[in-house]
């Protein structure tokens, strides 16, 4: 079965720094990932997904994340985040299908400062 | 994006009661529609599968019998937690397939309280 580890639990940064959320997943063949983010008091959105194709992915409000299949990792980025980014972060992956089940990561708590 | 709703967004019953939660994609059809339970400061843990017109497909140490899944439509899908107990209370998110997108997409989730 998969699993997926995201390293950061909590994470406080200013506003305009630079962001870098890791996720690493275990899995040995085929997966689709994803970056789910859940504002404070509303649901689950997503945030960017990866299929296939160029391993670096754009999604909405300046993420993007990079695929390194050597690493099995998917870490989320944005060069300079806001206040409002302040929000948990979710990686997930289904392996054989993207109908499969979601498998999650534990989050990232993210926390930026004014 | 696609949108699912789920009601109530809040229930507080006594213990020994039975709930109803429904999860509904609003302008999508679901084959497949998913139940997560969230407890405080964790991630989301899969309780099951629902497939339109046939039986739920559970996780290891979730009972059946005891939270029941109903995916009579491609559009609704139920969950009743039957005989609730104060430990059942919980915040239950539902997703939904979006087969179109081969995404899937949340709902607001539901705050259980069991008193």
């Amino acid at each position: 079965a998969q699993s997926v580890s995201q390293h950061n639990h909590h994470v406080i940064l200013s506003e305009a720094a630079s962001l870098e959320l890791g996720c690493n997943y275990s899995y040995g063949g085929t997966v689709n990932l994803f970056w789910y983010v859940q504002y404070p008091g509303q649901h689950l959105q997503l945030l960017l997904k990866y299929f296939s194709g160029d391993p670096l992915v754009k999604g909405i409000k300046g993420f993007e994340a990079e695929f390194i299949k050597s690493k099995f990792s998917f870490n989320l980025r944005k060069p300079s985040v806001q206040w409002s980014d302040t929000a948990e972060y979710f990686c997930a992956v289904t392996a054989g299908g993207a109908g499969n089940m979601l498998t999650f990561g534990g989050g990232t708590r993210l926390m930026v400062k004014p | 994006g696609a949108v699912v709703s789920q009601h109530p967004s809040w229930v507080i019953c006594k213990s020994g009661t039975s709930v109803k939660i429904e999860c509904r994609s609003l302008d999508f059809q679901a084959t497949t529609m998913f139940w997560y339970r969230q407890f405080p400061k964790q991630s989301l843990m899969l309780m099951a599968t629902s497939n339109e017109g046939s039986k739920a497909t559970y996780e290891q140490g979730v009972e059946k019998d005891k939270f029941l899944i109903n995916h009579a439509s491609l559009t609704l899908s139920t969950l009743t937690v039957t005989s609730a107990h104060p430990e059942d209370s919980s915040f239950y998110i539902c997703s939904a397939r979006d087969s179109a997108r081969d995404t899937q997409y949340f709902g607001p989730g539901t705050r259980l309280t069991v008193l």
